[in-house]
């Protein structure tokens, strides 16, 4: 159980382009989920915050207007980085709260990779 | 102050050595300690957890300490294989959000040798 997945799994597109990443939990409802990225070697930065039906909460620095959330149900989440960089490039991750036991788990991770 | 500061960096056992990777933090208000393992290109996997009720949960080879007093927790993996080396990330959690985000370490690089 507790099994969260992320689509794609890996993805390269060119820059001022925009991409789309899905988050579901597969097995329970989500009512928060979680957006981080990672550099190499280093450990995850949340970016962000979504609770179904309601707006994201964005950390510090992170541009909204970039990095779009959109939490449509209990089930799915997606980001979309818009008009990507290459310095977007990077291995975004979600994670889902489960409300029965509240752990939280992890995505298996999306790479992006922007040229 | 909201860090959970982990130590060491990096770490290197034989198979059948017990690595010990050790957290501390300074917020009392926080009330949930989970692990987690990282293999190379994936997303963390959660490990298992603990809360302040008790000093010590095992699962498996797998065991957390947990000092109250000292703010501080750890984890040790008995019988290290091979297949343990991966990175892994202690955090933290308080008690007045728990549905909000958790406070990572800055992770730990186990290299089980064979």
């Amino acid at each position: 159980g507790a099994v969260v997945s992320q689509h794609p799994s890996w993805v390269i597109c060119k820059s001022g382009t925009s991409v789309k990443i899905e988050c579901r939990s597969l097995d329970f409802q989500a009512t928060t989920m979680f957006w981080y990225r990672q550099f190499p070697k280093q450990s995850l930065m949340l970016m962000a915050t979504s609770n179904e039906g309601s707006k994201a909460t964005y950390e510090q620095g992170v541009e909204k207007d970039k990095f779009l959330i959109n939490h449509a149900s209990l089930t799915l989440s997606t980001l979309t980085v818009t008009s990507a960089h290459p310095e977007d490039s990077s291995f975004y991750i979600c994670s889902a709260l489960d409300r029965g036991s509240y752990e939280q788990y992890f995505g298996p991770g999306t790479r992006l990779t922007v040229t | 102050q909201q860090q959970v500061k982990q130590s060491p960096q990096s770490l290197i056992v034989q198979k059948g050595g017990i690595p010990i990777i050790n957290c501390a933090y300074e917020n009392t208000a926080f009330d949930y300690f989970p692990w987690y393992q990282q293999f190379p290109g994936k997303g963390p996997a959660l490990l298992i957890a603990i809360r302040p009720d008790v000093s010590e949960k095992k699962e498996g080879r797998f065991t957390i300490s947990f000092n109250k007093s000292a703010k501080q927790f750890s984890l040790h993996i008995m019988d290290s294989q091979p297949g343990d080396s991966a990175t892994y990330f202690c955090a933290a959690r308080p008690i007045y959000n728990q549905g909000g985000k958790l406070i990572f370490g800055q992770g730990t690089e186990l290299s089980v040798k064979p």
